[in-house]
C-alpha cells in the first residue's frame, strides 16, 4: 500500500461550490503539507501542519482552509471553489528532525468549471 | 526574485548521454538540498538528498551543491528512456520549516 493516500484522485466541480480533499499516511510523519503544482509555476505551500494541534499558512492561502484530524489525516477545503484553483494538489509528509525531506502523495487532479 | 530558479527545458538528449540539470538560488540560509523526479500523473519523489555543500553519488546519478555560488546540479549518467521525467530541486534552511522547489525541468531521452 502507499504510503500516502489521497482522495479523490480526479474531481471536476462547479464554481461556488465547496470541496474536500483528504490525505492520509502510514508513514508515522508528524508534518504534513498541502501543495498546489501549476504549469510553469511548480509547487506552492498551502498549509502546512507540524503536529496535530499546529497550523501554518504558506504562501498561497486564501480561499483555502485546513484541517488536522489525527497525525495521520491532514485535509484541505475550497471554501468555495473558483477556476483559477483549477490545479494538481498534493499533500506530502516529512518526519521532525533527522534526513529533511517531503514524501508526496499521488495528487488530485482539480477542475473547477 | 524567486527563492530558487530553475530552467524548465525542456532538454531532449539521444539515450546514453549525460545529462546536466542545475538550480541556483539566492536564500544563503539553505542547508538541505533535494532533487525529486515526478512522472507524468504522479507526484514527486525523491531522488537525491545532500546536506550542505559536496557531492553525493548514487547509482547513475551525482548531485552537487555549490553553496559559496548557490548552484546545485544533477547529473545524470547514461541517461535512459526511463529517465523522462521532469526533475524538481527542492531546497530548505535549517530549520525545514518550508521548502522551496523549482519550476522543473522537462526531460525526454530518445532511444
Amino acid at each position: 500500500d502507499a504510503d500516502v493516500t489521497q482522495t479523490p484522485r480526479n474531481r471536476i466541480t462547479k464554481t461556488g461550490k465547496r470541496i474536500m480533499l483528504e490525505c492520509s499516511q502510514t508513514k508515522g510523519h508528524d508534518r504534513m503539507y498541502w501543495y498546489r503544482q501549476d504549469p510553469g509555476l511548480g509547487l506552492r505551500l498551502i498549509y502546512y501542519s507540524f503536529d496535530v494541534k499546529d497550523i501554518n499558512k504558506g504562501e498561497i492561502s486564501d480561499g483555502y482552509s485546513v484541517s488536522r484530524q489525527a497525525q495521520a489525516k491532514f485535509s484541505l477545503s475550497l471554501e468555495s471553489a473558483i477556476p483559477n484553483q483549477t490545479a494538481l494538489y498534493f499533500c506530502a509528509t516529512s518526519r521532525a528532525g533527522g534526513e529533511d525531506t517531503q514524501y508526496f502523495g499521488p495528487g488530485t487532479r482539480l477542475t473547477v468549471l | 526574485q524567486k527563492e530558487v530558479e530553475q530552467d524548465p527545458g525542456p532538454l531532449s538528449v539521444p539515450e546514453g548521454a549525460i545529462v546536466s540539470l542545475n538550480c541556483t538560488y539566492s536564500n544563503s540560509a539553505f542547508q538541505y538540498f533535494m532533487w525529486y523526479r515526478q512522472y507524468s500523473r504522479k507526484g514527486p519523489e525523491l531522488l537525491m538528498y545532500t546536506y550542505s555543500s559536496g557531492n553525493k553519488e548514487d547509482g547513475r546519478f551525482t548531485a552537487q551543491v555549490d553553496k559559496s555560488s548557490k548552484y546545485i546540479s544533477l547529473f545524470i549518467r547514461d541517461s535512459q528512456p526511463s529517465d523522462s521525467a521532469t526533475y524538481l530541486c527542492a531546497m530548505s534552511p535549517n530549520t525545514g520549516n518550508q521548502f522551496y522547489f523549482g519550476t522543473g525541468t522537462s526531460l525526454t531521452v530518445i532511444p
